[in-house]
């Protein structure tokens, strides 16, 4: 079974663009999750999708939005982007909503905001 | 609010030594309990996880853990270290109960812990 797949992999992108990343779960997950790693701030949570509906956010400006399409795939927007926005974007899938199931995470999409 | 601290940003073993990588939560109710590793370049795979039942938990490539309540610890282990557990390692807890939808989907993390291992 494939695991999950992030597009792009690499992104350059200059301060006050636009970026949508996308992320397809593992054959079957329905709930999908995003969360921003950095060095100096870790592995923060931006936000969950479970059958198209946004249930969870974590403490990120309204900048960062999200959808999940009927096929379970999702997809972030990061708007007017600022060079703190530079990290590594990981998804992760697991098969139900229920938290004592584990995430599985894909490669990452790598955003450079210069 | 739930919170994991990991004690040592980085940990350096000798090949064959024990390994032990600390954890400690903050969780007001039985947290579910996870330790990933990540390697250079990639996203982060699960090694183990507790979440009812025996304390002792077994994972991937002879790493295992044990949840201990009394001392809110999940502390991670490996009898014996070889050079490709050089990566990072990170714990991190989520809710059991998804009261008020503040626990859907969101792993919160420790800061994480490089394991060095020389030859």
């Amino acid at each position: 079974k494939a695991g999950v797949t992030q597009t792009p992999r690499y992104l350059i992108k200059t301060r006050g663009q636009q970026v949508t990343l996308s992320c397809s779960p593992i054959s079957g997950h329905r709930s999908v999750s995003w969360y921003q790693q950095t060095p100096g701030q870790g592995l923060q949570f931006l936000f969950e999708y479970f059958s198209e509906t946004q249930r969870n956010k974590g403490n990120f400006p309204g900048r960062f939005s999200g959808r999940q399409f009927s096929n379970s795939r999702s997809e972030m927007n990061v708007s007017t982007l600022e060079l703190g926005d530079s990290a590594l974007y990981l998804c992760a899938s697991r098969v139900s909503g229920d938290s004592y199931n584990e995430q599985f995470f894909g490669p990452g999409t790598r955003l450079t905001v210069l | 609010a739930q919170s994991v601290t990991q004690l040592g940003s980085h940990v350096s073993v000798s090949e064959g030594a024990l390994v032990l990588l600390r954890c400690n939560y903050s969780s007001s109710v039985p947290p579910y309990l996870f330790w990933y590793v990540q390697y250079p370049n990639q996203g982060l795979q699960l090694l183990l996880k507790y979440t009812t039942g025996a304390t002792l938990v077994k994972g991937i490539n002879g790493f295992e853990a044990e949840f201990k309540k009394s001392e809110t610890s999940f502390h991670l282990t490996k009898p014996s270290a070889h050079m490709s557990d050089a990566a990072e390692y990170f714990c991190a807890v989520s809710g059991p109960f998804n009261a008020g939808g503040t626990s859907y989907g969101k792993l919160t993390f420790g800061q994480g812990t490089i394991l060095t291992v020389h030859p």
